[in-house]
Order: structure tokens, then sequence, then C-alpha cells
């Protein structure tokens, strides 16, 4: 079956530091990533996507590259600011295979001043 | 505009009540969802519907109930509420039925049964 596991958080970050949060999944077939965002109080937002090994996914400062050699999708940023305080997901899903997509149990992202 | 949108935002509510959540998404999207989140924040999938029809239906109780009247409208009813109902619920809508596709959340309903 497909699965997703994430970091345990929180991550706890002062501002302008690099992040770093890891995603490595297993799944059968050729999967897609995401990384989802969900601010305090809001729902999930995408963040980024990748469909194919060694895309990378980027957007707002964040960066993913998918690394089919070592099943792993990490979002990177590299220079955190209090704004990005927020639970990040990793998530798959695989076309032609189940509908729904694997969301991994998110990392939260504490960023102080 | 708001691409998908739930109501209410927050609903307190006694055991054994019955209650209703609103979603409508204005994406043109064929495919539904509701999630159910957590206080840990897992996220768990209840209910697909696309186009109108049900796809999906997870392990969840029968007196959670969903309806789609059309493809841009999915509720949610939920009969004889309980302590254990109490979590966020989630709707969110994809271009089509297919998991390599992304979703877009709505802002979530808080749901407390007191």
């Amino acid at each position: 079956g497909n699965s997703v596991t994430q970091m345990e958080g929180p991550v706890t970050l002062s501002e302008e530091a690099f992040l770093t949060i890891n995603c490595t999944y297993t799944a059968t077939g050729y999967p897609s990533l995401f990384w989802y965002v969900q601010y305090p109080g809001e729902g999930l937002q995408l963040l980024l996507k990748a469909t194919k090994a060694d895309d990378k996914g980027s957007n707002k400062g964040f960066e993913a590259t998918y690394r089919k050699e070592t099943t792993s999708f990490h979002l990177e940023k590299g220079s955190v600011q209090v704004s990005d305080s927020a639970v990040y997901f990793c998530a798959l899903g695989v076309s032609g295979g189940s509908y729904i997509p694997t969301f991994g149990r998110g990392t939260s992202l504490i960023v102080h001043p | 505009d708001t691409a998908v949108s739930q109501t209410p935002k927050y609903l307190v509510t006694q055991m054994g009540n019955d209650k209703s959540i609103k979603c409508e998404q204005n994406l043109g999207h064929d495919t539904m969802y509701w999630y159910k989140q957590d206080s840990k924040k897992f996220l768990k999938i209840m209910f697909s519907y696309n186009n109108k029809e049900l796809i999906i239906n997870e392990t969840v109780p029968n007196r959670f109930s969903p309806k789609s009247p059309d493809k841009a409208h999915l509720n949610l009813h939920i009969n004889s509420l309980e302590l254990g109902d109490s979590a966020v619920y989630f709707c969110a809508s994809s271009p089509a039925q297919g998991a390599n596709y992304g979703y877009t959340f709505g802002s979530g309903t808080r749901l407390t049964v007191v």
C-alpha cells in the first residue's frame, strides 16, 4: 500500500534559519507528491507539487525535489519567517490507484522572532 | 471570491442534536470531499463525490449522511451528535477524481459537542 512518513514535530527555529522537513514515502506505481500548508485556523493550501522523478516543486521560497532513489520529498526553505509558522503536510497520489491521496500526519513549524 | 466555502465556521451543540454543514465550490471542479481532522491534526477521509455520485464512503457511522444536490455543493448532515464527533471538518474539491490532483480545501468547520 501507500504511506507517507513525516518527521515528528514541532520543529522550532529562529527567524532566518534554514528549514528542512523530511518526508519519505512508499507507493505502488508512480506517485505525484505534494506539500500542503495549514496556517492556524485555516484549511490546507497546496504549497507545491512534483509529478515525476527529479522534478523540483517550488513556491513562496519553499522547494522540494522528487527523489525516486531515496523515495523522499523533503521540504526546504533557505530563510524562514515568523509568518511561516504552520503545519506542513506531505502527501502522495497515484494515478489509476486509490482515488484519495495519502497524507502524512503533519509537521508543526514554529518560527520565533 | 472564496474558492471552497464552508458554513458555519464554528458549531457548538449538545449531544444528541442533529446538525448540518454546507460546502460550495466555484472552481468548476467535478469532485468534492469531506475530511475530518482530529486534535492531533490527523486527516481522515470521510466521503467523496464525483459529479453528484458517491464514490468513496469510508468507515463512517451511519449518523453521517452526505448529500450533493449538484457538483458545486456537498453538504454533511450529522444525526445524534456524540462527544467523539468534536473535530474540524474540511470540505475539499479537485478537478476530477484521482489522487494525483491537488486539492483545494475550505477553511473548515470546528464542531464542538458538549
